[in-house]
């Protein structure tokens, strides 16, 4: 099973609050879940990326939780600002016949209330 | 290093007709993935091309081809278009070490309009 489900659809937080996305997978032969982040007529832009040999990773106010055992894991914006407002994508990597493949989940639409 | 670049950045078509769509990878990427994005059916994987052989492909039909040149750069080709392939298409490079999944960078995409 290839699929990553990802949650909620929409998300809209208040200024200065958590921002928090939740992801789930079924193939154990993931290894490597990176995040993207787009905006409105942009590619997808690298956020953040965990492999499954760590749990949490963080980098400024972005922080991934991941948990091997359930086979989620997640994406929390603290502090989050207006400027964060976009479309936020969960992916999940694995090999197949020598090649990468990155099978993504659903997205996000974040909005940030000033 | 420039980022991934794509062109044209929109082209709008008609039903029938056939479109190739250009990507130049990051210098020194040699892995050139396709992805179509659509609102209804997300990010979904077309084709990932290697040393101008393509290692994998998605469930999209025989109308959605592509190909890499000794350089790297890549086009894919969709013949016979129809309404429903209006997506935008993404390409996204990589240097991939062998066996071993790394970051893939996308560019800003072609916006393809079928009416």
């Amino acid at each position: 099973q290839q699929q990553v489900k990802q949650s909620p659809q929409s998300l809209i937080v208040q200024k200065g609050g958590i921002s928090i996305i939740n992801c789930a997978y079924e193939n154990t032969a993931f290894d490597y879940f990176p995040w993207y982040q787009q905006f409105p007529g942009k590619g997808p832009a690298l956020l953040i990326a965990i492999r499954p040999d760590v749990s949490e990773k963080k980098e400024g106010r972005f922080t991934i939780s991941f948990n091997k055992s359930a086979k989620q894991f997640s994406l929390h914006i603290m502090d989050s600002q207006p400027g964060d407002s976009a479309t936020y994508f969960c992916a999940a990597s694995l090999i197949i016949q020598g090649a990468q493949k990155l099978v993504f989940g659903q997205g996000t639409r974040l909005t940030i209330n000033p | 290093k420039a980022g991934v670049t794509q062109t044209p950045r929109y082209l709008i078509k008609t039903r029938g007709q056939q479109v190739t769509l250009s990507c130049s990878p990051i210098s020194g990427h040699r892995s050139v993935s396709w992805y179509q994005q659509t609102p209804g059916q997300g990010l979904q994987f077309l084709f990932e091309y290697f040393s101008e052989t393509q290692r994998n492909k998605g469930n999209f039909p025989g109308r959605f081809s592509g190909r890499q040149f000794s350089n790297s750069r890549s086009e894919m080709n969709v013949s016979t278009l129809e309404l429903g392939d209006s997506a935008l298409y993404l390409c996204a490079s990589s240097s991939p070490r062998s066996g071993i999944t790394d970051t893939q960078y996308f560019g800003p995409g072609t916006r393809l309009t079928v009416l």
